[in-house]
């Protein structure tokens, strides 16, 4: 079954002190995987697509990295304006469907 | 506007009213989707549009039903809804089926 699990659940980490979020999957045939920032009372915004094992994508303090069984957003040197829900997403090549994470709530304290 | 729109932001219902959900994109883009975000569940699939056809109906209840006149606009239409459909709403776009997802700012539907 394929399936999504991010991790940990929620992170609370200092203004500058960098981190990372784990996110698992199992799919048979990877099409592509998606890590989307959500903030509070607003939809999902698109950040990454990931296609291949050893594939990064970078945006700002962010860095998305991927292998085969799991994906990882690097936050290096974190601001509280990064703070969010920040999920995950994959899609498998059969059915097109993309399998959501339950996501990781992210606080950055100043 | 720019992006994906959707009104009302919030609404409340009671189980025997009908309501309806509006969703329009400015992106160009080809298909639209319904999900539903409830704490601590993934995004669940509900409907898929693609060029104005239905191609996905994920098991959804009767009690929700979707329309799309064209590739900008997309409704939920709702009707004698139980207080477990209380959810946030999230309307999504893409250029092509599938491709990666825009999203709106939802509708926060509660039935009371």
């Amino acid at each position: 079954e394929d399936q999504v699990t991010q991790s940990p659940e929620a992170l609370r980490l200092q203004e500058g002190e960098s981190s990372s979020l784990n996110c698992s999957y199992t799919v048979s045939g990877l099409r592509g995987l998606f890590w989307y920032r959500q903030d509070p009372g607003k939809g999902p915004e698109f950040l990454f697509t990931l296609y291949s094992a050893g594939e990064e994508k970078e945006k700002e303090r962010l860095k998305a990295t991927l292998t085969k069984k799991e994906s990882f957003l690097h936050i290096t040197a974190p601001k509280p304006e990064d703070s969010a829900t920040y999920l995950c997403a994959v899609q498998a090549y059969t059915g097109n469907q993309f399998y959501f994470g339950t996501g990781t709530s992210l606080t950055v304290i100043p | 506007e720019t992006g994906v729109t959707q009104t009302p932001r919030h609404l409340v219902m009671g189980m025997t009213n009908k309501k309806s959900l509006k969703c329009e994109q400015h992106l160009g883009h080809n298909a639209m989707y319904w999900y539903k975000q409830s704490a601590k569940k993934p995004l669940e699939l509900m409907f898929v549009y693609s060029l104005e056809e239905r191609v996905e109906n994920n098991s959804v209840p009767s009690r929700f039903s979707p329309e799309c006149p064209n590739s900008s606009h997309l409704f939920l239409h709702l009707h004698t809804l139980q207080p477990e459909d209380s959810a946030l709403y999230l309307c999504a776009s893409s250029q092509e089926i599938f491709s990666p997802l825009h999203f709106g700012n939802g509708t926060r539907l509660t039935v009371t």
